[in-house]
């Protein structure tokens, strides 16, 4: 049961362009919400959150809006770079009693053309 | 410092060997996790200490065996694993459960082969 989708595997951007990828969620109890920039064989670098009770967060170049009743969030990147090329995934944390559990999506691969 | 350290960062071990992984971190979090991650799959939870207690287990085979020493440190003992066992082994940390709006840091990861 897959309950953080990332629909789209890939993407591909020009460079100076905006990045849009996209995550859905089924579980109404998720309340805070990450997403990670992945390199291979490395391990998953924290970019930008958003809680539940907000519906836009920014940072610099990176902005991430959540739309609760669609229980849908995404990352916007703007002006893409090709240093932004790597695996994005989105993740929830599942309130499991006093213990967290961060569920991931299953990533989409950025690619960004110079 | 948002720093993760494991250890090491590659091994290779036959599936008779013993081995262990190593984790570390500063930030005094008191929650600690191990992922595991295959190529083209997104990290998959196996183990949650919270409090250095073990809180979650997510059905994972006895030949993982994971302990928590102190609040700063998360290993991984590694006994009769199988080929399939192959993967990037991952360690995060975070403020635990029941603290809302918290990151989990990663660590660079353990790429392991088992032959």
């Amino acid at each position: 049961d897959q309950q953080v989708k990332q629909n789209s595997p890939s993407l591909s951007v020009q460079e100076g362009r905006i990045s849009i990828l996209n995550c859905d969620y089924t579980n109404s109890m998720f309340d805070y919400f990450l997403w990670y920039k992945k390199y291979p064989a490395e391990g998953p670098t924290f970019l930008i959150s958003i809680s539940s009770i907000k519906d836009k967060n920014e940072d610099g170049r990176f902005t991430v809006f959540l739309n609760k009743s669609a229980k849908h969030l995404s990352l916007h990147i703007v002006p893409s770079q090709p240093g932004d090329s790597a695996v994005y995934f989105c993740a929830a944390w599942g309130r499991g009693g006093a213990t967290n559990k961060l569920i991931f999506g299953t990533g989409t691969l950025l690619a960004v053309q110079p | 410092d948002t720093e993760v350290t494991q250890t090491p960062k590659h091994l290779v071990m036959g599936m008779t060997n013993k081995k262990s992984l190593k984790c570390e971190q500063h930030m005094g979090h008191r929650a600690m996790y191990w992922y595991k991650q295959k190529a083209k799959k997104p990290p998959e939870l196996m183990f949650v200490y919270s409090y250095e207690k073990l809180s979650i287990n997510e059905s994972v085979p006895s030949r993982f065996s994971p302990e928590c020493p102190n609040s700063s440190l998360l290993n991984l003992h590694l006994h009769a694993l199988q080929p399939e066992d192959s993967a990037l082994y991952l360690c995060a940390s975070s403020h635990p459960g029941g603290v809302v709006n918290t990151e989990a840091f990663f660590g660079q990861g353990t790429r392991l082969t088992v032959v």
